[in-house]
């Protein structure tokens, strides 16, 4: 079945740095990836919806010069966590759809983000 | 706006149990519904998921009826194995993306 891989698992880093988080599609075109947040117990929160060779559209409340979100290619996308603080530590997960709102998505295995 | 709300957990119960997770929605239209698993340290799974009024989906012994008139998409086995101990997330899809429940912990002890 569809996967998609996302990498790293698990990153801890350094108040003030930037972390990347890629998110790929291995068998299918993603023309649609989505970013989620989750915090600890909690439900998935989304952060945006990026669409290829377009700007993503960020859901409100979230910083879109912070949370930097790339969709290159029909099987890549990019969450770059800027300038991190530890309140950005959290559980990061992609997910990918090849078609439309029917169609299912397939979730990454989340990363989860340390900011020291 | 659309939202999905879950019963609470944690949920416990014994190996061979009948499990019930109720999940009811608001929404604008007819949405599709889904069940999502997700396992320790693991991204979501898709579970089950129905189109529309009165679709049953299923897979792996659990099941969920759309019901249309009490916006509900129960989530129900007959009979649960410890390795079903996960946390069990309900969604909808609404304006080309996915609505989530808070989710519930299932553990099942031997």
């Amino acid at each position: 079945g569809a996967v998609v891989s996302q990498h790293p698992s698990r990153v801890i880093c350094k108040s003030g740095t930037s972390v990347k988080i890629e998110c790929r599609s291995l068998d299918f075109q993603a023309t649609t990836m989505f970013w989620y947040r989750q915090f600890p117990k909690q439900s998935l929160m989304l952060m945006a919806t990026s669409n290829e060779g377009s700007k993503a559209t960020y859901e409100q409340g979230v910083e879109k010069d912070k949370f930097l979100i790339n969709h290159a290619s029909l099987t890549l996308s990019t969450l770059t966590v800027t300038s991190a603080h530890p309140e950005d530590s959290s559980f990061y997960i992609c997910s990918a759809s090849a078609g439309d709102h029917n169609s299912p998505l397939h979730f990454g295995n989340g990363t989860r983000l340390t900011v020291t | 706006g659309d939202s999905v709300t879950q019963m609470e957990g944690p949920v416990t119960l014994s190996e061979e149990a009948f499990l019930t997770i109720n999940c009811t929605y608001t929404a604008t239209g007819y949405p599709s519904l889904f069940w999502y698993v997700q396992y320790p340290g693991e991204g979501l799974q898709l579970l089950l998921k129905a189109t529309k009024a009165d679709d049953k989906g299923s897979n792996k012994g659990f099941e969920a009826t759309y019901r249309k008139e009490t916006t509900s998409f129960h989530l129900e086995k007959g009979s649960v194995q410890v390795s079903d101990s996960a946390v069990y997330f309900c969604a909808l899809s609404g304006a080309q993306k996915l609505v989530f429940g808070q989710g519930t912990r299932l553990t099942i002890n031997p």
